[in-house]
């Protein structure tokens, strides 16, 4: 099975509200995640990264935990806006070894956010 | 300034033809690779390029290959295509020295009938 998975499939959220996304990982060798966000017909874009010698890393209205014991990663954004429902993936290298270019991604989170 | 750049958006064919897809990189960007998105599922890792060299190459068949050109571009190619090969082909550029964040183009969306 996938590696990289998130908790939930579907997320709700009022307008104003702060959305928090969920990702477990297995493995326990990555040491670089990142977020992606992928709207209807488009290909994924660049959220937040972060490497496995950091716990939190934050961008506008963005911010990434990383939890190295339990292998969890989430995504949180504040002051969700419509503009802000699409699926959110975190993905995964697996490691240093790992071929440079590849990621390993989840299923993805659809995030809808309304009025 | 370009993002990665895909063609062409939309393509259908029939099974046992084949295809080939292409993708720009970001300019100053030497590596670029492939991803296969099936209806509802993340993208899968199908090859790695850089310096026009396979470096990496995920569970495809042989049907599937790949080049990269010296302008750093690339095409995709898939033979004797599946029905299962329907998807969104994706390609992502990086720098290609160290740096893991790709950059994703809007895709190529392959039907086969």
């Amino acid at each position: 099975g996938e590696s990289v998975g998130l908790h939930l499939p579907t997320l709700s959220v009022q307008e104003g509200d702060n959305s928090i996304i969920n990702c477990a990982y297995s493995n326990s060798a990555s040491d670089y995640f990142i977020w992606y966000k992928q709207e209807s017909g488009k290909g994924p874009q660049f959220i937040i990264d972060i490497r496995s010698n950091m716990d939190k890393r934050q961008g506008q209205r963005v911010t990434v935990l990383l939890n190295k014991t339990v292998k969890h990663l989430s995504l949180q954004i504040a002051a969700t806006q419509p503009g802000d429902s699409a699926v959110y993936f975190c993905a995964e290298n697996k490691g240093r070894g790992s071929t440079l270019g590849r990621l390993y991604f989840g299923r993805g989170t659809q995030l809808t956010v309304w009025p | 300034d370009a993002g990665v750049t895909q063609s062409p958006t939309h393509l259908i064919k029939t099974r046992g033809q084949h295809v080939t897809l292409r993708c720009s990189p970001i300019s100053g960007h030497k590596s670029v690779s492939w991803y296969q998105q099936v209806l509802g599922q993340g993208p899968q890792f199908i090859f790695q390029y850089y310096e026009k060299e396979e470096r990496g190459r995920g569970n495809f068949p042989d049907r599937f290959s790949a080049r990269q050109f010296p302008n750093y571009s690339s095409e995709l190619n898939v033979n004797a295509l599946l029905l299962g090969d329907s998807a969104l082909y994706l390609c992502a550029s990086s720098l290609g020295t160290g740096d893991e964040k790709l950059f994703f183009g809007s895709g190529t969306q392959l039907s086969v009938l």
